[in-house]
């Protein structure tokens, strides 16, 4: 069975700074693969998604992500963090024919002055 | 273009008691519809999931059930809410032919 793993349970970074979330998926074939945000309360929210073609996939809100295939990875990236980011961030990983996705247990991004 | 509603937005309810949460989806036909719980700092649960009216299929044995009475209603229930029920619920949507899914914006239930 698929799985998704990010490693960083939480993750702290000065405004401005750039931020890199990690995400390693293990499944036989390739993939789809999501990140989504959540912020306190709320319901989550597509930042990016990945099916097919160029690997470095860009989203909303400034983030993208870039999918390598010899590393299992899908990390999320953003060149300058701003206050409004801190939420939690949470992978998942699909494949054609299935209803259902696996989520990652979430990193949690808090933002400093 | 899609939206998608849950209600009610907060719950408080006291163990034994039932339960009813319901999803609904607007500008889409034939959606899959889907279940989780977020327990307090953890991660998603898928709870059940629907291709079609009638059609749910279960991911944990638990306490609850869902049920799915017309295409873009999704319903979840319980008999007698347990403590371990709190937490937060999420509603999600997604065209059949793609795997992204799309959330409502959640029930948080508390049982005392």
């Amino acid at each position: 069975a698929q799985s998704v793993t990010q490693p960083d349970i939480h993750i702290t970074v000065s405004e401005g700074a750039s931020l890199e979330l990690r995400c390693n998926y293990s499944y036989g074939a390739t993939p789809y693969l999501f990140w989504y945000v959540q912020s306190p309360g709320q319901g989550l929210q597509l930042l990016l998604k990945y099916f097919s073609g160029d690997t470095l996939v860009q989203g909303i809100k400034g983030f993208e992500a870039e999918f390598k295939r010899s590393q299992s990875s899908f990390n999320l990236r953003k060149p300058t963090v701003h206050w409004s980011d801190a939420a939690e961030y949470f992978c998942a990983v699909g494949f054609f024919g299935n209803e259902k996705l696996t989520f990652g247990t979430g990193t949690r991004l808090t933002i400093i002055p | 273009s899609q939206t998608i509603h849950q209600w009610p937005a907060t719950l408080v309810q006291p163990v034994g008691s039932p339960l009813s949460l319901e999803c609904t989806v607007e500008g889409t036909s034939n959606p899959n519809l889907y279940w989780y719980r977020q327990a307090a700092g953890r991660g998603l649960q898928l709870l059940f999931y629907s291709v079609g009216i009638g059609q749910i299929s279960s991911e944990v044995p638990q306490n609850l059930s869902a049920s799915r009475p017309q295409d873009r209603q999704f319903i979840l229930s319980s008999k007698k809410l347990l403590l371990s029920d709190s937490g937060f619920y999420l509603c999600a949507w997604s065209v059949r032919e793609a795997n992204e899914q799309f959330f409502g914006p959640g029930t948080r239930l508390t049982v005392l």
